[in-house]
């Protein structure tokens, strides 16, 4: 049973589309993050909401937009794909916010803007 | 804002061999740090993490150091087996709010 579910694998798409990454997560966690990572491989946090809250914000361009239903999803909106947009994009979930707890990843959604 | 650095970037070793990988932090409030194992096309994975009250863990053939004076801590990778070979990660986090990675360090075990 996949505890941390992200869809599409891959998104092969051409700059300027809309495109939109789904994330699910079946553990309970109260936290849920949306990390970047680009060919270099570095980590960089994107956003983190904690019950459908907006805790983190980090400096992303505003063409991302996500969007948390419930405290078991998390999605990512992506408006007027640029070519920096390619990576791999990684939902992540963590039980608790004042008492850190292990990061789960999901499998990572592949984006390639041509 | 925590800024995390790791060295080296990359490190080749001999099988049966000691790995070391080093981080620093700058955010002395930092409380948590684990380390994350991503193995090629994969997620990447805790494979084990330390708290700031604690000097070091140990957990079968990986080890974890933590100094908070100098704000640095390390993994610590003994009988090194081909199947370690992957890219670690370290990280730092204040209260599970922000988890601020390293850039990685990438592990190839020699047969």
């Amino acid at each position: 049973d996949t505890a941390v579910s992200q869809t599409p694998k891959y998104l092969v798409t051409q700059m300027g589309n809309d495109k939109s990454i789904k994330c699910e997560q079946n553990l309970g966690h109260d936290t849920m993050y949306w990390y970047k990572q680009d060919s270099k491989k570095f980590l960089k946090i994107m956003f983190s909401y904690n019950n459908k809250e907006l805790i983190i914000n980090e400096t992303v361009p505003n063409r991302f937009s996500p969007k948390s239903p419930d405290k078991a999803h998390l999605n990512l909106h992506i408006n007027s794909l640029e070519l920096g947009d390619s990576a791999v994009y990684f939902c992540a979930s963590s039980q608790q916010v004042y008492a850190a707890g292990e990061l789960f990843f999901g499998e990572g959604s592949r984006l390639t803007v041509l | 804002g925590e800024n995390v650095e790791q060295h080296p970037s990359t490190l080749s070793v001999q099988e049966g061999d000691s790995a070391v990988i080093k981080c620093t932090y700058s955010d002395s409030a930092s409380n948590y740090f684990p380390w994350y194992k991503q193995e090629l096309g994969k997620r990447p994975q805790l494979i084990i993490d330390i708290r700031s009250n604690v000097g070091e863990k140990k957990d079968q053939r990986i080890a974890v150091t933590l100094n908070k004076t100098a704000k640095h801590f390390s993994l610590h990778i003994t009988e090194t087996q081909p199947e370690d070979s992957a890219v670690y990660f370290c990280a730092a986090c204040l209260d599970g709010q922000n988890f601020v990675f390293g850039p990685g360090t990438r592990l190839s075990v020699l047969p």
